[in-house]
């Protein structure tokens, strides 16, 4: 099993949509959570970080939930730009590196 | 955007030659980080430095090695490149304090011919 797993998608939404992805890991001494951006053939970008309580940025609600282990990210009102991979990033506890999901592809269509 | 540059952007090589890639930081950050990323596999590690001289290996470290003389510097080598070896390279940085997140450099694309 994945240590960090996700949908791969595509999911296709019209502009307008709500859209939530979810990302599920399995160390439950996982402490820190993010979500990032990628385009394609670009460097991935820090999107926001996840945390216990839930929080908001905007358009873009991010959620914990640690008794099922897993994360969301939820994008209310979908412009075309955001059409990218949205990777899901774990930090477990004791440990220097992060570990990746593969990432959730995301087109947004007029 | 975080201070960080990558070196070459673009490599054309031919199996078993000897490959070196850069990356550089102006953040004097602790931890800096090799990754790979290849279609259906996403972003794997392949080696991480938590200090000058400290390295240690990710999950992909075979046919690689890595350097770290200085803060801001931190090379990995290809010692003798083959085709598997093909992928985008992506260098990153994260500060020593806390849960903080990674920054990453412009990633390097190296074909492996």
């Amino acid at each position: 099993r994945k240590e960090v797993e996700q949908d791969p998608g595509p999911f296709n939404v019209p502009e307008g949509a709500t859209v939530a992805f979810n990302c599920t890991y399995s160390n439950s001494a996982s402490q820190s959570f993010f979500w990032y951006r990628q385009d394609c053939r670009k460097e991935p970008k820090l999107l926001m970080s996840v945390y216990s309580s839930g929080n908001e940025d905007g358009r873009f609600t991010a959620q914990l939930n640690r008794a099922s282990q897993y994360i969301s990210l939820l994008i209310r009102d979908s412009k075309l730009s955001d059409s990218a991979t949205y990777l899901c990033v774990v930090k477990d506890t004791g440990r220097r590196a992060l570990t990746f999901g593969s990432g959730t592809r995301l087109q947004v269509q007029p | 955007d975080a201070g960080i540059t990558q070196s070459p952007r673009h490599k054309v090589t031919e199996t078993g030659t000897p490959v070196t890639l850069r990356c550089h930081q102006t953040e004097n950050h602790r931890y800096m980080y090799w990754y790979r990323q290849d279609p259906g596999h996403g972003l794997r590690l392949i080696h991480y430095s938590y200090g000058v001289k400290d390295t240690d290996k990710g999950e992909v470290s075979d046919g690689y090695s890595v350097s770290r003389s200085k803060t801001e510097d931190f090379l990995l080598t290809l010692e003798s490149a083959t085709s598997s070896q093909t992928s985008v390279y992506f260098c990153a940085i994260r500060p020593g304090t806390g849960d903080s997140p990674l920054h990453f450099g412009n990633g390097t694309r190296l074909t492996v011919t």
